[in-house]
């Protein structure tokens, strides 16, 4: 069985600041991981995909996680944050036949101006 | 938009009613899946249906149901409906493994 936890509920970050949204997971085999975004009253979007191949991935909108195996984490990253980023972020993982996706928490990350 | 449509985006109902969930994937893809979305139990998902059979599932009541047609839409019913089963619904699809699915933007279930 796999299982996901997002290390923190609330992020907040001044506008033009780093982001940093932390995601551990477990596995009993090589996951799959991804990080989704929702916006308030919208389904979910993907950001980005770890599959196997390079660890530092590279997402939509500037985000981009890395792929820790020995930290069994999947943190994620953004160099400036825009107040567009401001939704919930779920860090999520396959199982091993990509059939069922288990979701995080979630973390709703805010920016101030 | 992400090319999976979910019909309604809002229903409203009572207590002990059915309902059912409409979802049109994207075209091509073989794979739906349904989640359930609340405060309390955060994105859980519900089942998957491959090419119209079901290959897995999930925290699903027996009071829900699914299927996936022949020309790959899917609908969920949800039937004795309580006031814990407000929340959104969404469905996804995908091509193949691993799931990388895209989300329509959700179906909101009220029960009063």
């Amino acid at each position: 069985a796999q299982s996901v936890t997002q290390l923190d509920s609330h992020v907040s970050v001044s506008e033009g600041t780093p982001v940093l949204l932390r995601c551990n997971y477990s596995s009993s085999y090589s996951p799959s991981l991804f990080w989704y975004v929702q916006h308030p009253n919208k389904g979910l979007q993907l950001l980005l995909k770890y599959t196997s191949a390079a660890t530092l991935v590279k997402g939509i909108n500037g985000f981009e996680a890395e792929f820790k195996k020995s930290e069994t984490s999947f943190h994620l990253t953004k160099p400036s944050a825009h107040m567009s980023d401001a939704a919930e972020y779920f860090c999520v993982v396959s199982d091993k036949a990509g059939n069922m996706l288990t979701f995080g928490g979630g973390t709703r990350l805010m920016v101030k101006p | 938009d992400s090319g999976v449509t979910q019909t309604p985006k809002h229903l409203i109902t009572a207590t002990g009613q059915r309902v059912t969930l409409r979802c049109s994937p994207r075209s091509g893809d073989l794979s739906v899946y349904w989640y359930q979305q609340s405060l309390d139990q955060g994105l859980q998902f519900l089942i998957q249906y491959y090419n119209g059979e079901e290959r897995a599932k999930g925290n699903i009541l027996e009071r829900f149901s699914a299927q996936q047609f022949p020309d790959l839409h899917s609908e969920l019913n949800l039937s004795s409906l309580e006031l814990g089963d407000s929340a959104l619904y969404f469905c996804a699809s995908s091509v193949v493994q691993p799931a990388e699915a895209f989300f329509g933007q959700g179906t909101r279930l009220t029960v009063v």
